[in-house]
């Protein structure tokens, strides 16, 4: 399968513990983006990445959140000192350069903050 | 900033009906549309886009898209509906000149019923 590919699927952790999330985009694709998505909302924008570079973060990005790509391969995504209200579903997605290009998601990684 | 609206949170049709899907943005700019469906514990996966041309954009599993620049809309269509379509449908809209930012709307739950 060459698509979008995260890990975990699924991550549990107590409030206040790290969690680092991966993704690995379609390997043709030089840009990579994060989303949050949670119950009955649509996927809200995190970051963004093109090649290596990360080049924009939203307001939603607290300084508790994150994101590497190391080499412009694939990305990770780390949470510090977790809160209950990062729970959520973290998506990634992966395009080539162009705001016409279709972004190609993965399955998510759901996390659930106790 | 752009920003779309999907004004009903749960749309319900009988098998073999047409269907529609309502989708409304704005945007300061020139629009890139998309619609993105999202099956249970699954990915979103992109069914169509318009970019510019054709105001009927045809994409997978038979969907179509009208769009409609004087009423800003881009509803989802489909001439027969199927079981099989059940699931969450996301629209999400970019400004041609802000090419990195996609905001989604908050989702459509489309139910096809036999």
């Amino acid at each position: 399968d060459t698509g979008v590919s995260q890990d975990p699927r699924h991550k549990i952790t107590k409030r206040g513990q790290n969690v680092t999330f991966r993704c690995d985009p379609i390997s043709e694709h030089n840009r990579l983006y994060w989303y949050r998505q949670t119950l009955g909302q649509g996927p809200e924008f995190l970051t963004y990445f093109q090649n290596e570079a990360q080049l924009e973060k939203s307001r939603l990005l607290s300084d508790r959140f994150s994101a590497e790509r190391p080499k412009g391969s694939f990305s990770t995504l780390e949470i510090q000192r977790t809160e209950q209200g990062d729970s959520a579903m973290y998506l990634c997605a992966s395009s080539w350069q162009g705001a016409g290009y279709e972004q190609y998601f993965g399955p998510g990684t759901r996390l659930t903050v106790t | 900033a752009q920003s779309v609206a999907q004004p009903e949170d749960q749309v319900n049709v009988a098998e073999g009906n047409p269907l529609t899907v309502k989708c409304t943005y704005s945007v300061s700019g020139n629009p890139y549309l998309f619609w993105y469906v999202q099956y249970p514990n699954r990915g979103l996966q992109f069914l169509l886009k318009y970019i510019t041309g054709d105001n009927l954009v045809k994409g997978s599993y038979g969907f179509e898209a009208e769009f409609n620049k004087s009423q800003t809309s881009f509803h989802l269509k489909k001439p027969s509906a199927l079981v099989s379509d059940s699931a969450l449908y996301f629209c999400a809209v970019r400004d041609m000149n802000n090419n990195n930012d996609m905001r989604f709307g908050a989702g459509t739950r489309l139910t096809v019923k036999p």
